[in-house]
């Protein structure tokens, strides 16, 4: 089945300072690649998702590139702000809606 | 429009009890999944319901079950609970689909169950 890594665990960056996650996945049948924002005692939220039709995705201050040759992934946070601090999660599906998780990035904005 | 809602928002029950959870999909969502959340964990598929039908699974064991009714809410029962069950339970739906392609998966904001 699929195996989704993601890396790194922790990232701590001050505000205004830029922040990268990276994920990689096994399963080259992958088609659909979201990223969740999960803050503490919520429900993951989506941010921003890809398609394997597309190689990069912005909006906003966020943006996912995508590298279906290497199976790779990344989230990319410009211009960090203390209220992004969270836990972000990627995924990646093959079919009928079955995410695979990564193992979380908990990130944190210094003021 | 209202978001996913589960209910209850946690739950003690002791091992070798039952329990079951409940979800209300987004309005216009015809596709429910469940995943189970370990503490510092990413999210695990447990199954997937489209048309009252389970419609995927996950390496769950049968004591993980499901159902989906015709207003696409959902439940999720677990019997003869385990210490390892103890986690947070999430449910997810998706907007009208075929049941074959993966549509974006809204969350909502989990039941914690502790298993003692």
């Amino acid at each position: 089945g699929e195996n989704v890594e993601q890396h790194p665990s922790t990232l701590s960056v001050q505000e205004g300072d830029s922040a990268v996650i990276k994920c990689t996945y096994s399963d080259s049948a992958s088609n659909y690649f979201p990223w969740y924002k999960q803050e503490l005692g919520k429900g993951p939220q989506l941010i921003i998702d890809i398609r394997s039709n597309v190689g990069e995705k912005k909006d906003q201050r966020i943006a996912v590139t995508l590298n279906k040759t290497a199976k790779h992934f990344s989230l990319h946070i410009t211009e960090t702000q203390p209220e992004d601090s969270a836990v972000y999660f990627c995924a990646a599906s093959t079919s009928y809606g079955k995410l695979t998780f990564g193992q979380g990035t908990i990130l944190t904005v210094h003021p | 429009e209202t978001g996913v809602t589960q209910s209850p928002t946690h739950l003690i029950k002791t091992r070798g009890q039952q329990v079951t959870l409940r979800c209300s999909s987004q309005s216009g969502h015809n596709t429910v999944s469940w995943y189970q959340q370990a503490l510092g964990q990413g999210p695990q598929f447990i199954f997937q319901y489209y048309r009252e039908e389970e419609n995927g699974r996950g390496n769950f064991p049968p004591r993980f079950s499901g159902l989906q009714f015709p207003n696409y809410s959902s439940e999720l029962n677990v019997n003869a609970l385990e210490l390892d069950d103890s986690a947070l339970y999430l449910c997810a739906s998706s907007p009208v689909s075929t049941g074959g392609s993966t549509d974006t998966q809204y969350f909502g904001p989990g039941t914690r169950l502790t298993v003692l």
